[in-house]
């Protein structure tokens, strides 16, 4: 069974980074066959796709937020990590790493799921 | 970009049948996947490619799609299934490719 497990900080001063971690364990992300993703939720709102990431390390991101977002990994630590820079307080969201979609299906789903973390940007 | 609107809620007695609709420009067109978000938990997949579920997930969650709407059947709707749903697709054409819809509450009577 699959699990993940989002990392760092809770509270981000406003135009800093926010950096998070996620950690993968009962699978390991360099077998490959998925792409590792981020997903926000903003309070009470829906959910957002904010990019993922290959073991290779090739990454596509939203392109609404892809000039402040880098998706890195470290397989060595079967981990994958978020940055996001110059934050607002629109940024304030619940963040949830989880594994997918698929490699050979760039329409597939998104199947297993951290629990998320809230970070909160405010000074 | 493309918009997937879901009702904001539905309600529905214990027993009885629940209908999630998910309207999109041609949506038939699109793998339809479905999430159940329970409050303070991770979203769950229960329907993935319009109608096939994951192992665990009961019987009880159906899902079809063609034309502008894919619909998410919750059957014989039981407390534990009361929680808030999102339909996703993949539409390269968008400006955010993996699309979530609006939620929607199901709330048991």
């Amino acid at each position: 069974q699959v699990q993940l497990q989002e990392s760092g900080p809770g509270l981000v001063k406003p135009s800093q980074t926010l950096s998070l971690t996620c950690t993968v364990s009962g699978g390991s992300i360099s077998s490959g066959g998925y792409y590792w993703s981020w997903i926000r939720q903003h309070p009470g709102k829906g959910l957002e796709w904010i990019g993922y990431i290959y073991y290779s390390g090739s990454t596509y991101y939203n392109p609404s937020l892809k000039s402040r977002v880098t998706i890195s990994v470290d397989t060595s630590k079967n981990q994958f990590s978020l940055k996001l820079s110059s934050v607002t307080a629109a940024d304030t969201a619940v963040y949830y790493c989880a594994r997918g979609p698929p490699k050979v299906a760039a329409a597939g789903n998104f199947d297993y799921w951290g629990q998320g973390t809230l970070v909160t940007v405010s000074s | 970009s493309y918009v997937l609107t879901q009702p904001p809620s539905v309600s529905v007695a214990p027993g009885k049948t629940a209908r999630i609709t998910c309207g999109g420009n041609n949506i038939g067109s699109k793998s339809v996947h479905w999430y159940q978000q329970k409050p303070g938990q991770a979203p769950v997949l229960v329907i993935y490619y319009d109608s096939d579920r994951p192992s665990g997930i009961p019987e009880r969650f159906s899902g079809s799609n063609s034309g502008n709407t894919a619909t998410l059947t919750i059957s014989r709707v039981e407390a534990g299934d009361e929680a808030d749903y999102y339909c996703q697709v993949w539409d390269s054409s968008s400006d955010r490719d993996y699309v979530f819809g609006t939620g929607t509450k199901v709330t048991v009577l």
